[in-house]
Protein backbone atom coordinates (compact mmCIF):
# COMPACT_ATOMS: atom_id res chain seq x y z
CA UNK A 1 0.00 0.00 0.00
CA UNK A 2 0.85 4.05 -0.18
CA UNK A 3 3.79 4.90 2.43
CA UNK A 4 5.71 7.38 3.58
CA UNK A 5 9.33 6.76 5.23
CA UNK A 6 10.32 9.75 7.35
CA UNK A 7 14.19 9.99 8.86
CA UNK A 8 15.37 10.60 11.03
CA UNK A 9 12.61 10.21 13.80
CA UNK A 10 14.77 12.25 16.31
CA UNK A 11 17.18 15.01 15.63
CA UNK A 12 19.24 17.27 17.73
CA UNK A 13 20.99 19.92 16.92
CA UNK A 14 22.98 23.33 18.24
CA UNK A 15 21.11 26.66 17.88
CA UNK A 16 22.70 27.85 14.89
CA UNK A 17 22.95 24.73 12.80
CA UNK A 18 20.62 23.21 10.25
CA UNK A 19 18.28 20.76 10.37
CA UNK A 20 17.84 18.03 7.41
CA UNK A 21 15.30 15.47 7.53
CA UNK A 22 13.90 13.44 4.96
CA UNK A 23 10.86 11.45 3.77
CA UNK A 24 10.42 8.72 0.76
CA UNK A 25 7.06 8.19 -0.83
CA UNK A 26 6.03 5.15 -2.96
CA UNK A 27 3.16 6.43 -4.79
CA UNK A 28 4.26 7.65 -7.78
CA UNK A 29 0.39 9.63 -8.24
CA UNK A 30 1.17 11.62 -5.26
CA UNK A 31 1.58 15.41 -7.01
CA UNK A 32 1.92 17.50 -3.34
CA UNK A 33 4.48 17.24 -0.08
CA UNK A 34 3.06 19.10 2.71
CA UNK A 35 5.48 19.47 5.70
CA UNK A 36 4.03 19.98 9.30
CA UNK A 37 5.40 21.71 12.62
CA UNK A 38 3.27 20.20 15.79
CA UNK A 39 4.32 21.68 19.19
CA UNK A 40 3.73 20.26 22.09
CA UNK A 41 -0.18 20.29 22.98
CA UNK A 42 -1.34 21.64 19.67
CA UNK A 43 -2.13 20.48 16.05
CA UNK A 44 0.18 19.77 13.01
CA UNK A 45 0.58 23.13 11.32
CA UNK A 46 1.47 24.13 7.52
CA UNK A 47 5.33 25.54 7.71
CA UNK A 48 6.19 25.01 3.70
CA UNK A 49 4.49 22.69 0.59
CA UNK A 50 5.84 21.89 -2.73
CA UNK A 51 4.26 20.54 -5.58
CA UNK A 52 5.18 17.86 -8.49
CA UNK A 53 5.95 20.36 -10.76
CA UNK A 54 8.93 21.98 -8.61
CA UNK A 55 11.80 21.00 -7.67
CA UNK A 56 13.09 23.22 -4.73
CA UNK A 57 11.20 26.17 -2.51
CA UNK A 58 12.39 28.17 -0.25
CA UNK A 59 11.09 30.79 2.82
CA UNK A 60 13.19 32.04 4.92
CA UNK A 61 15.29 29.89 6.72
CA UNK A 62 13.18 26.73 5.38
CA UNK A 63 13.04 25.14 2.35
CA UNK A 64 12.24 22.07 0.84
CA UNK A 65 13.57 20.09 -2.55
CA UNK A 66 11.73 17.22 -3.68
CA UNK A 67 13.49 14.55 -6.55
CA UNK A 68 10.65 12.97 -8.17
CA UNK A 69 12.24 10.46 -9.58
CA UNK A 70 13.80 8.87 -6.65
CA UNK A 71 10.38 9.84 -4.72
CA UNK A 72 12.49 11.61 -2.04
CA UNK A 73 11.36 15.15 -0.76
CA UNK A 74 13.36 16.57 2.60
CA UNK A 75 13.01 20.00 4.83
CA UNK A 76 15.88 21.72 5.61
CA UNK A 77 16.23 24.27 8.70
CA UNK A 78 18.96 26.73 8.56
CA UNK A 79 20.04 28.77 11.51
CA UNK A 80 18.49 26.66 13.92
CA UNK A 81 16.79 28.21 16.95
CA UNK A 82 14.97 27.04 19.94
CA UNK A 83 11.46 27.90 18.77
CA UNK A 84 12.17 25.55 16.11
CA UNK A 85 12.18 22.69 18.39
CA UNK A 86 8.94 20.47 17.99
CA UNK A 87 7.72 17.11 15.71
CA UNK A 88 7.91 17.53 12.59
CA UNK A 89 5.68 15.87 9.80
CA UNK A 90 6.11 15.09 5.86
CA UNK A 91 2.95 14.10 3.85
CA UNK A 92 2.51 13.31 0.16
CA UNK A 93 -0.68 13.60 -0.85
CA UNK A 94 -1.87 10.94 -3.79
CA UNK A 95 -5.54 11.10 -5.16
CA UNK A 96 -8.09 11.67 -2.43
CA UNK A 97 -6.01 11.54 0.79
CA UNK A 98 -2.58 12.24 2.43
CA UNK A 99 -0.61 9.63 4.14
CA UNK A 100 1.96 11.34 6.72
CA UNK A 101 5.16 9.74 7.65
CA UNK A 102 6.12 8.94 11.11
CA UNK A 103 7.30 12.34 12.13
CA UNK A 104 10.95 13.70 13.23
CA UNK A 105 11.18 14.99 17.04
CA UNK A 106 13.88 18.29 16.70
CA UNK A 107 15.28 19.55 19.59
CA UNK A 108 17.66 22.11 19.33
CA UNK A 109 20.07 22.92 22.32
CA UNK A 110 20.67 26.67 22.77
CA UNK B 1 -11.28 32.44 17.33
CA UNK B 2 -9.95 28.86 16.49
CA UNK B 3 -11.00 28.00 12.46
CA UNK B 4 -11.24 24.39 13.29
CA UNK B 5 -12.24 23.16 17.22
CA UNK B 6 -12.71 19.87 19.18
CA UNK B 7 -14.34 18.80 21.75
CA UNK B 8 -13.69 17.80 24.40
CA UNK B 9 -10.07 18.10 24.67
CA UNK B 10 -9.62 15.21 27.12
CA UNK B 11 -11.51 12.31 27.99
CA UNK B 12 -10.85 9.32 29.70
CA UNK B 13 -13.49 6.26 29.62
CA UNK B 14 -14.14 2.68 30.56
CA UNK B 15 -13.90 -0.18 28.46
CA UNK B 16 -17.30 -0.67 26.17
CA UNK B 17 -18.35 2.93 26.24
CA UNK B 18 -19.44 5.07 23.58
CA UNK B 19 -18.01 7.87 22.81
CA UNK B 20 -18.53 11.02 20.56
CA UNK B 21 -16.24 13.37 19.92
CA UNK B 22 -16.78 16.28 18.16
CA UNK B 23 -15.35 18.60 15.26
CA UNK B 24 -16.94 21.90 14.03
CA UNK B 25 -14.94 24.56 11.41
CA UNK B 26 -15.70 28.16 10.48
CA UNK B 27 -13.32 27.98 7.86
CA UNK B 28 -16.51 26.93 5.21
CA UNK B 29 -14.04 23.90 3.72
CA UNK B 30 -16.51 21.10 2.00
CA UNK B 31 -13.79 18.20 3.26
CA UNK B 32 -13.20 17.42 6.44
CA UNK B 33 -11.02 14.72 7.92
CA UNK B 34 -10.45 12.39 10.93
CA UNK B 35 -7.05 11.08 12.16
CA UNK B 36 -5.80 9.18 14.80
CA UNK B 37 -2.19 9.97 16.42
CA UNK B 38 0.20 7.41 18.12
CA UNK B 39 3.68 8.02 19.17
CA UNK B 40 5.93 6.13 17.04
CA UNK B 41 2.86 6.16 14.24
CA UNK B 42 2.25 9.55 12.86
CA UNK B 43 -1.09 10.50 11.71
CA UNK B 44 -3.30 8.17 10.76
CA UNK B 45 -6.56 8.23 8.24
CA UNK B 46 -9.93 7.29 10.44
CA UNK B 47 -12.64 8.47 8.11
CA UNK B 48 -12.56 11.81 5.09
CA UNK B 49 -16.03 13.77 3.82
CA UNK B 50 -15.44 15.07 1.24
CA UNK B 51 -19.29 17.06 1.29
CA UNK B 52 -22.70 16.44 3.88
CA UNK B 53 -23.45 13.16 1.26
CA UNK B 54 -20.28 11.93 1.27
CA UNK B 55 -18.18 9.47 3.77
CA UNK B 56 -15.19 7.10 3.04
CA UNK B 57 -13.38 5.08 4.83
CA UNK B 58 -9.65 5.49 5.59
CA UNK B 59 -6.86 3.08 6.20
CA UNK B 60 -7.90 2.36 10.56
CA UNK B 61 -11.93 2.70 10.09
CA UNK B 62 -12.89 -0.47 12.45
CA UNK B 63 -14.14 0.12 15.30
CA UNK B 64 -14.76 3.73 14.35
CA UNK B 65 -18.16 5.53 12.63
CA UNK B 66 -18.82 9.14 11.64
CA UNK B 67 -21.45 11.35 11.04
CA UNK B 68 -21.36 15.15 9.03
CA UNK B 69 -24.24 16.70 10.37
CA UNK B 70 -23.64 19.56 8.09
CA UNK B 71 -21.01 20.96 6.43
CA UNK B 72 -19.07 22.52 9.15
CA UNK B 73 -19.95 19.61 11.65
CA UNK B 74 -18.02 16.04 11.14
CA UNK B 75 -18.47 13.72 14.57
CA UNK B 76 -16.67 10.68 15.23
CA UNK B 77 -17.75 8.19 17.19
CA UNK B 78 -16.38 4.88 19.34
CA UNK B 79 -19.52 2.95 19.19
CA UNK B 80 -17.64 0.45 22.17
CA UNK B 81 -14.44 1.90 23.00
CA UNK B 82 -11.23 -0.71 24.08
CA UNK B 83 -8.17 0.33 25.69
CA UNK B 84 -5.73 0.16 22.29
CA UNK B 85 -7.74 3.72 21.26
CA UNK B 86 -6.20 5.64 23.71
CA UNK B 87 -5.04 7.92 21.25
CA UNK B 88 -4.57 11.86 19.82
CA UNK B 89 -7.08 12.21 17.84
CA UNK B 90 -7.06 14.81 15.22
CA UNK B 91 -10.02 16.71 12.79
CA UNK B 92 -8.89 18.40 9.66
CA UNK B 93 -10.37 20.28 7.17
CA UNK B 94 -9.47 21.45 3.65
CA UNK B 95 -10.88 23.05 0.69
CA UNK B 96 -11.64 21.64 -2.87
CA UNK B 97 -9.06 22.59 -4.94
CA UNK B 98 -6.27 20.48 -6.22
CA UNK B 99 -3.68 21.71 -4.10
CA UNK B 100 -5.19 22.01 -0.71
CA UNK B 101 -3.49 22.74 2.57
CA UNK B 102 -4.96 20.76 5.20
CA UNK B 103 -5.76 22.42 8.98
CA UNK B 104 -6.03 21.04 11.74
CA UNK B 105 -7.98 21.21 15.19
CA UNK B 106 -6.16 20.90 18.51
CA UNK B 107 -6.59 17.33 19.09
CA UNK B 108 -8.80 15.01 21.66
CA UNK B 109 -6.69 13.48 24.00
CA UNK B 110 -9.05 9.84 24.65
CA UNK B 111 -7.69 7.69 27.37
CA UNK B 112 -9.78 4.19 27.49
CA UNK B 113 -9.24 2.08 30.43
Amino acid sequence: GENVEQHPSTLSVQEGDSAVIKCTYSDSASNYFPWYKQELGKGPQLIIDIRSNVGEKKDQRIAVTLNKTAKHFSLHITETQPEDSAVYFCAARGTYKYIFGTGTRLKVLA
Amino acid sequence: DADVTQTPRNRITKTGKRIMLECSQTKGHDRMYWYRQDPGLGLRLIYYSFDVKDINKGEISDGYSVSRQAQAKFSLSLESAIPNQTALYFCATSDWTAWNEQFFGPGTRLTVL
